[in-house]
């Protein structure tokens, strides 16, 4: 079956920088995403890798590694603001989105 | 405002009753979703739209419907709401169908919360 891993929860302190993980197993890979949602609000996208590396967007960045099913989201000067749900999701071979549960991260002052 | 709006936000409803959550894009996307989203679960794909005129199941279509009379419009009906059925409701939109013509980037709705007693 399609499987998407991500840790449930994550606590970091104000202006550290945090990792949140994301491993996978799907028929196929077209891309993997990320997406940012507060609590009772709509996913925003964040990010999209398809190729190996790292795509650095302001204080966010994410990770791909195809071989080994796995990416990574980096953020960096974290802010309160940044205590949200962060979506992980993969596109498969016939394109259809597979979503983590996601990893809900909460910021300390 | 550009975007896509869900009606209603949030609402009660007894079991057996019938309700249609209602969604509109004006961004002239090609594309329309409709997901669940429930605790500890990973957003599930109801039904969606390739393009105006067709819809078809995603992972959890049982006990809803769709339609797609235009672009602008993708409204979910739930025949008969069963407590099982308690969640919220995500209407999204991309270009093209899951991105096969470019990156996919979806377009969400603020949600509607719906509880089925």
């Amino acid at each position: 079956g399609q499987n998407i891993d991500q840790p449930t929860e994550m606590t970091a302190t104000e202006g550290a920088i945090v990792q949140i993980n994301c491993t996978y197993q799907t028929s196929g890979f077209n891309g993997l995403f990320w997406y940012q949602q507060h609590a009772g609000e709509a996913p925003t996208f964040l990010s999209y890798n398809v190729l190996d590396g790292l795509e650095e967007k302001g204080r966010f960045s994410s990770f791909l590694s195809r071989s080994k099913g796995y990416s990574y989201l980096l953020l960096k000067e974290l802010q309160m603001k940044d205590s949200a749900s962060y979506l992980c999701a993969v596109k498969d071979s016939n394109y259809q989105l597979i979503w983590g549960a996601g990893t809900k991260l909460i910021i300390k002052p | 405002i550009a975007g896509i709006t869900q009606a209603p936000t949030s609402q009660i409803l007894a079991a057996g009753r019938r309700m249609t959550l209602r969604c509109t894009q004006d961004m002239r996307h090609n594309a329309m979703y409709w997901y669940r989203q429930d605790l500890g679960l990973g957003l599930r794909l109801i039904h969606y739209s390739n393009t105006a005129g067709t819809t078809g199941k995603g992972e959890v279509p049982d006990g809803y419907s769709v339609s797609r009379a235009n672009t602008d419009d993708f409204p979910l009906t739930l025949a008969s709401a069963v407590p099982s059925q308690t969640s919220v409701y995500f209407c999204a939109s991309s270009d093209s169908y899951f991105g096969q013509e470019n990156t996919g980037e979806l377009f969400f709705g603020e949600g509607s919360r719906l509880t089925v007693l």
